[in-house]
């Protein structure tokens, strides 16, 4: 089945420093990746949407400058959260969507820890 | 616009219980619906789905049917264990307005004790 890979599971980082996060479809293209961030025992909010080759679509109060995503190509995008502070730590979790499998081809990365010290 | 809602949790059950977890939704189509599983500290895993009226998803012992008169897609297991213990999100895709994006609830934590 589709898989998707997220790394690093974990990092820890200081404060000011920035992060990047990966996820890579391994065995179908993913014309459409979510980026995700989810706090404690709440549901999933969705940060932005890439498609392949254009820029991402932040969602309602996500800075688009400090949360950078680039999806350049169909198998790969990344989140990079610049100039982290601890109020960034959370759960970031990505979720691939593999066209050719219509509304059901969604999957989902393993998700980073991300802790800012 | 659409929307998912999921009974509150958690749900604390033993071992060998029956589960049920509501969902209801409303869209402005016809949409497909799913539940995820979360276990601690990973991502969502696909659990099943249902693609339309009177559809019944089944995996691994639990199981969902699309009910469209009463827009509901509640989930169940006849008997739960300790490895079930997870957090469980229903959601939808709504895609006749030519977006695919997910729309989840807020998920539902099951805690299954001994």
């Amino acid at each position: 089945g589709a898989v998707v890979s997220q790394h690093p599971s974990r990092v820890i980082c200081k404060s000011g420093t920035s992060v990047k996060i990966e996820c890579r479809s391994l065995d179908f293209q993913a014309t459409t990746m979510f980026w995700y961030r989810q706090f404690p025992k709440q549901s999933l909010m969705l940060m932005a949407t890439s498609n392949e080759g254009s820029k991402a679509t932040y969602e309602q109060g996500v800075e688009k400058d400090k949360f950078l995503i680039n999806h350049a190509s169909l198998t790969l995008s990344t989140l990079t959260v610049t100039s982290a502070h601890p109020e960034d730590s959370s759960f970031y979790i990505c979720s691939a969507r593999d066209s050719e499998r219509g509304s059901y081809g969604y999957t989902f990365g393993s998700g980073t820890r991300l802790t800012v010290v | 616009g659409n929307s998912v809602t999921q009974m509150e949790g958690p749900v604390t059950l033993s071992e060998e219980a029956f589960l049920t977890i509501n969902c209801t939704y409303t869209a402005t189509g016809y949409p497909s619906l799913f539940w995820y599983v979360q276990y601690p500290g990973e991502g969502l895993q696909l659990l099943l789905k249902a693609t339309k009226a009177d559809d019944k998803g089944s995996n691994k012992g639990f199981e969902a049917t699309y009910r469209k008169e009463t827009t509901s897609f509640h989930l169940e297991k006849g008997s739960v264990q300790v490895s079930d213990s997870a957090v469980y999100f229903c959601a939808l895709v709504d895609a006749s307005g030519g977006s695919y994006i997910p729309t989840f609830g807020r998920g539902t934590s099951l805690i299954v004790h001994p």
